[in-house]
């Protein structure tokens, strides 16, 4: 069965960097583009980006370009989300999702606290 | 970027009621629209998708509609596991942007 397994939960101070991996099993990984989507406490659903995991091709939210990167090793099935230059306001539930146009299977989660 | 709006924001409704949540995109992105259920705690789960394709396993009083800026998720005998905030989603293009999200209490 398909399982998006993510990296476990994160505290960082402001300015730090945070590396969430996701780990995919139960599928082809390089059939299926995945993305990363973000959820502030008691706030909606954001979406920060897509990665094409055969290629490593991208594609960032304006609001993230310059401070997220997004990278993918097919060797593992893991793909991997870098975001720099930490505040308080990154502080959130981050999700990968797999692409089937719409998002159908979800990571469990890695909750980043970004506090000093 | 087209926005997705939702209406209401928030919704009380006793069980066994008929609920219609509304999404409305600025511009047309045809039927490339998901609705996602995300009970407290948990991880968003996929409900509808090409704006009225039932997932797998998703019980039948969900129901999709809409096509081009306007759509709804209707959920038609409302059940007490309904408790939950839903999002849409449009996936026609990026930024893949997902509506602000509507709660959906028990009254």
């Amino acid at each position: 069965q398909v399982q998006l397994v993510q990296s476990g939960a994160e505290v960082k101070k402001p300015g730090a960097s945070v590396k969430v991996s996701c780990k995919a099993s139960g599928y082809t990984f390089t059939s299926y583009y995945m993305h990363w989507v973000r959820q502030a406490p008691g706030q909606g659903l954001e979406w920060m980006g897509i990665i094409i995991p055969s290629g490593g091709s991208t594609t960032y939210a304006q609001e993230f370009q310059g401070r997220v990167t997004m990278t993918s090793d097919t060797s593992t099935s893991t793909v991997y989300m870098e975001l720099s230059s930490l505040r308080s306001e990154d502080t959130a539930v981050y999700y990968c999702a797999r692409e089937a146009s719409h998002f159908d299977y979800w990571g469990q989660g890695t909750l980043v606290t970004v506090s000093s | 970027d087209i926005q997705m709006t939702q209406s209401p924001s928030s919704l009380s409704a006793s069980v066994g009621d008929r609920v219609t949540i509304t999404c409305r995109a600025s511009q047309g992105i045809r039927n490339y629209l998901a609705w996602y259920q995300q009970k407290p705690g948990k991880v968003p789960n996929l409900l509808i998708y090409a704006a009225s394709t039932l997932q797998s396993g998703v019980p039948s009083r969900f129901s999709g509609s809409g096509s081009g800026t306007d759509f709804t998720l209707t959920i038609s005998s409302l059940q007490p596991e309904d408790v939950a905030t839903y999002y849409c989603q449009k996936y026609n293009s990026v930024p893949r942007t997902f509506g602000q999200g509507t709660r959906l209490e028990i009254k």
